[in-house]
């Protein structure tokens, strides 16, 4: 069975600060991960995703994630907050061999100070 | 092309009674997906049509229950409502092979009182 834990289900970082949130992984298969956002009242917004062709992938609005296997994790960063970027983040897996079926890990809600 | 389109987006309900949500995906999109967001339990698979049939269920009661038409729009019904299942209800549609990007609807809101 797959999992995914996202260490610190709150992050705060001031504006132009660094941001790193954390994921790791289990799966039995080399996996499919994914970064998504969730803005209040909205549905998901994918970030990023991996899939085994670069191990260092960009996203969306100037956030990428690096796949390290050998640690299972696949953490998401930015280099310079902005205020836009609060939001909630869920990273993601699927094992590409049950269909399209995502697990998700808990989610870590970005704040942004001024 | 639009996106993932879930109607409606907030409903109220009373527990006992039924409820069905729409989701009309992507053009081209065959695969459809269902995932209930809650505070305490997070995100959580329903399950997953493709070619009108049921590709994978996650660990629901029977009170959920799906079913997808041949124009790869899908319903899915919650019979029986209890106040537990009040939830943000997310619909995604992707490619049909596996480990495809999932594009996610607004959500319908539901809240069972």
């Amino acid at each position: 069975a797959q999992s995914v834990t996202q260490l610190g289900s709150h992050v705060s970082v001031s504006e132009g600060a660094l941001v790193l949130l954390r994921c790791n992984y289990s799966s039995s298969v080399p996996p499919y991960l994914f970064w998504y956002v969730q803005y209040p009242n909205q549905g998901l917004q994918l970030l990023l995703k991996y899939t085994s062709a670069a191990t260092l992938v960009k996203g969306i609005n100037g956030f990428e994630a690096e796949f390290k296997k050998s640690e299972t994790s696949f953490h998401l960063t930015k280099p310079s907050a902005h205020m836009s970027d609060a939001a909630e983040y869920f990273c993601a897996v699927s094992d590409g061999n049950a269909g399209n079926m995502l697990t998700f890990g808990g989610g870590t809600r970005l704040m942004v100070k001024p | 092309k639009a996106g993932v389109t879930q109607t409606p987006r907030y409903l109220i309900k009373t527990r006992g009674q039924q409820v069905t949500l729409s989701c009309s995906p992507i053009s081209g999109h065959r695969s459809v997906s269902w995932y209930q967001q809650t505070p305490g339990q997070g995100l959580q698979f329903l399950f997953e049509y493709f070619s009108e049939t049921q590709r994978n269920k996650g660990n629901f009661p029977g009170r959920f229950s799906g079913r997808q038409f041949s124009n790869s729009r899908s319903e899915m019904n919650v019979s029986t409502l209890e106040l537990g299942d009040s939830a943000l209800y997310l619909c995604a549609s992707s490619s049909p092979e596996g480990g495809e990007t999932q594009y996610f609807g607004p959500g319908t809101r539901l809240l069972v009182l």
